[in-house]
């Protein structure tokens, strides 16, 4: 069974440009979070996705977004890129929502963002 | 909301010996508690959940406790290799915002 698949691997922008990262779930997998990490913040929730819609936001400026597809690929969205936007952005996907009793992540390997 | 802190945020120990991580929550005790493995550059990588109800939970050479009087669970790496090297994170769900949240992790480093 593949596993949680991010693209690109990496990334570079400039400040004030905008960018698109994808996440293919694990087949079956009906749930896909987000999370930012930096070194000095740790893992940070940003969002969760199930059967399309949002359950859950952190607490990040309206500048990032998502969206799930029918297939349960997602897609996260930062625009106004910022020189602070510069991290590790994971994507994790667990087989129901995160409110259940059961639920444990599986991550990709991320996609490394620079801003310059 | 409620908090997962991982107070030691390197840990340096001998091939052999028994490494002991610990992670402290706050806030009324999580139906769970899950402990991760990351590698650089890798997304973490899941290792055990243990319930409030259990006091104890293994997968070989790991070893998981919970005490929900200390809030407290304490990672255990028994006969430890190098190969154990990583950055270990626990997390617990906040149920008042339905997500699951991490502490900052433990750097484990293992000589021979």
């Amino acid at each position: 069974k593949a596993g949680v698949t991010q693209t690109p691997r990496y990334l570079i922008k400039t400040r004030g440009q905008q960018v698109t990262l994808s996440c293919s779930p694990i087949s079956g997998h009906r749930s896909v979070s987000w999370y930012q990490q930096t070194p000095g913040q740790g893992l940070q929730f940003l969002f969760e996705y199930f059967s399309e819609t949002q359950r859950n936001k952190g607490n990040f400026p309206g500048r990032f977004s998502g969206r799930q597809f029918s297939n349960s690929r997602s897609e996260m969205n930062v625009s106004t890129l910022e020189l602070g936007d510069s991290a590790l952005y994971l994507c994790a996907s667990s087989v129901g929502q995160l409110t259940g009793a059961n639920e444990k992540l599986f991550f990709g390997s991320g996609t490394q963002l620079s801003v310059l | 909301s409620q908090k997962i802190e991982q107070n030691s945020e390197a840990l340096n120990i001998q091939e052999g010996k028994t490494a002991t991580l610990t992670c402290n929550y706050t806030n009324y005790s999580p139906a769970y508690l899950q402990w991760y493995r990351q590698d650089p550059g890798r997304g973490p990588v899941f290792l055990l959940l243990i319930r409030e109800n259990e006091k104890e939970k293994r997968k070989e050479r790991l070893k998981v406790t919970f005490d929900t009087t200390l809030k407290q669970s304490l990672f255990h790496i028994t006969a430890s290799q190098p190969a154990d090297s990583a950055t270990y994170l626990c997390a617990r769900r906040d149920s008042s915002a339905s997500k699951i949240i991490f502490g900052s992790g433990t750097r484990l480093s293992i000589r021979p």
